[in-house]
């Protein structure tokens, strides 16, 4: 059974960082690519970053680009998303997801990022 | 990253049809066959009920199905039942550049 399982959210000030790991499970990890969205309070979705199974293609949202860093540890079959110089607007419950060919087949529950002074 | 256009509600009574659009442009859903589309209920992650346009995930019910003319795709959900109301959301791939955009989301009511 394919899991994915995020941690590492919390409440954080404007200008602050946070660091987001997903834990996965019951798929070859090496061999996907990796994606996380982000649906802010009563939001829609919005696509946030994604990397290639080996790592080497990286792509962000405009919106985050130059402040997020997402990365991944094959050997520990984990993603990460390094959240930096935090915004309001980041405030959103974050989701990893396993890509298939653009689009996401598995999704984790998401974990909640809050950002406030 | 413009999202794509979809209409914030649409509704229909049990046992009938309803169709849900999914507008862009020619950089992403006209310019490619990854068109997918997501089920959210509330309070719950999002779930793939088609992808590449037409296709359905294993144990998605055939009542879903999925289409694309020029730059807009369409959902279409048939024999309507109470489970199918929750958010649904289109997202297509964009280029190299842009990567994944999503819909605004549809909120789809079951009368």
């Amino acid at each position: 059974e394919v899991q994915l399982v995020e941690s590492g959210g919390g409440l954080v000030k404007p200008g602050g960082s946070l660091r987001l790991s997903c834990a996965a499970s019951g798929f070859s990890f090496s061999s996907y690519s990796v994606t996380w969205v982000r649906q802010a309070p009563g939001k829609g979705l919005e696509w946030v970053s994604s990397i290639s199974s080996s790592g080497s293609f990286i792509y962000y949202a405009d919106s985050v680009k130059g402040r997020f860093t997402i990365s991944r540890d094959n050997a520990k079959n984990s993603l990460y998303l390094q959240m930096n110089s935090l915004r309001v607007e980041d405030t959103a419950v974050y989701y990893c997801a396993k890509e298939s060919a653009y689009d996401f087949d598995y999704w984790g529950q998401g974990i909640l990022v809050t950002v406030s002074s | 990253q413009s999202a794509l256009t979809q209409p914030p509600s649409a509704s229909g009574s049990p046992g009938q049809s309803v169709t849900i659009s999914c507008t862009g442009t020619s950089s992403d859903v006209g310019g490619y066959n990854y068109v997918s589309w997501y089920q959210q209920l509330p309070g719950k992650a999002p779930k793939l009920m088609i992808y590449d346009v037409t296709k359905r995930p294993s144990g998605v019910p055939d009542r879903f199905s999925g289409s694309k003319s020029g730059n807009t795709a369409s959902l279409t959900v048939s024999g309507l039942q109470a489970e199918d109301e929750a958010d649904y959301y289109c997202s297509s791939y964009a280029g190299s550049n842009n990567y994944v955009v999503f819909g605004g989301g549809t909120k789809l009511t079951v009368l």
